[in-house]
């Protein structure tokens, strides 16, 4: 079983759609949840980051967080076709640094 | 604030050679790792340092890996003896001694060894 798992798409949205993209982990001591993007040929950009339970909202981003079920999601609001890119979801345990990451899923904003 | 650096961004080499790749992390951060990506994969991780003391290192990173950050600043990675199989983008990323603490990638070094 993979430690990070993400639906690797494609994921397509029309433009001004709401985006909805799901991890679960399978380490229960995770502690620390990150997204980050990245578009083709480029590095991970980091555009959330999330440690308690419940959602974290930063402009049109938002991440929720479910340690009991072991799932973390982002959504993106009013989706831009710049948003199309592949998403990246990471997690980290307590007392390890070192970040997990899924395979990342692929989303494509319709225009 | 100047992000993370890498050098150099792109590298063909033959197999059996050797590659050295440098990281210039974010000034304040003193915690530095290395990942590897391949196509269609996220970022797996090799090894990371706090300060100059390499804390953990992967099962990934075989005996021809070799990673230094000497003065807790900038770090190298070398691979001696390249393989075909590491062809991969390089990632450095660097993060505060924070629990938690936020990574920050650099551009990432694409290696191509033909």
């Amino acid at each position: 079983q993979k430690e990070v798992e993400q639906n690797s798409g494609p994921l397509s949205v029309p433009e001004g759609a709401i985006a909805s993209l799901n991890c679960t982990y399978s380490d229960r001591g995770s502690q620390s949840f990150f997204w980050y993007r990245q578009y083709s040929g480029k590095s991970p950009e980091l555009i959330m980051f999330i440690y308690s339970n419940g959602d974290k909202e930063d402009g049109r981003f938002t991440a929720q967080l479910n340690k009991a079920s072991q799932y973390v999601s982002l959504l993106i609001r009013d989706s831009q076709p710049s948003d199309s890119a592949t998403y990246l979801c990471a997690v980290s345990g307590f007392g390890n640094e070192k970040l997990t990451f899924g395979t990342g899923t692929r989303l494509t904003i319709i225009p | 604030d100047t992000g993370v650096s890498q050098n150099p961004r792109h590298k063909i080499t033959k197999r059996g050679q050797n590659v050295t790749f440098r990281c210039d992390p974010i000034s304040e951060h003193n915690r530095l790792y290395w990942y590897r990506q391949t196509l269609g994969q996220g970022p797996e991780f090799l090894t990371y340092f706090q300060n100059e003391a390499q804390l953990e290192k992967s099962r990934l990173l075989s005996d021809r890996f070799s990673a230094e950050r000497p003065k807790g600043s900038f770090s190298t990675l070398e691979i001696q003896r390249t393989e075909q199989g590491d062809s991969a983008m390089y990632l450095c990323a660097s993060s505060q001694d924070l629990v938690g603490g936020e990574q920050y990638f650099g551009p990432g070094t694409r290696l191509t060894v033909t």
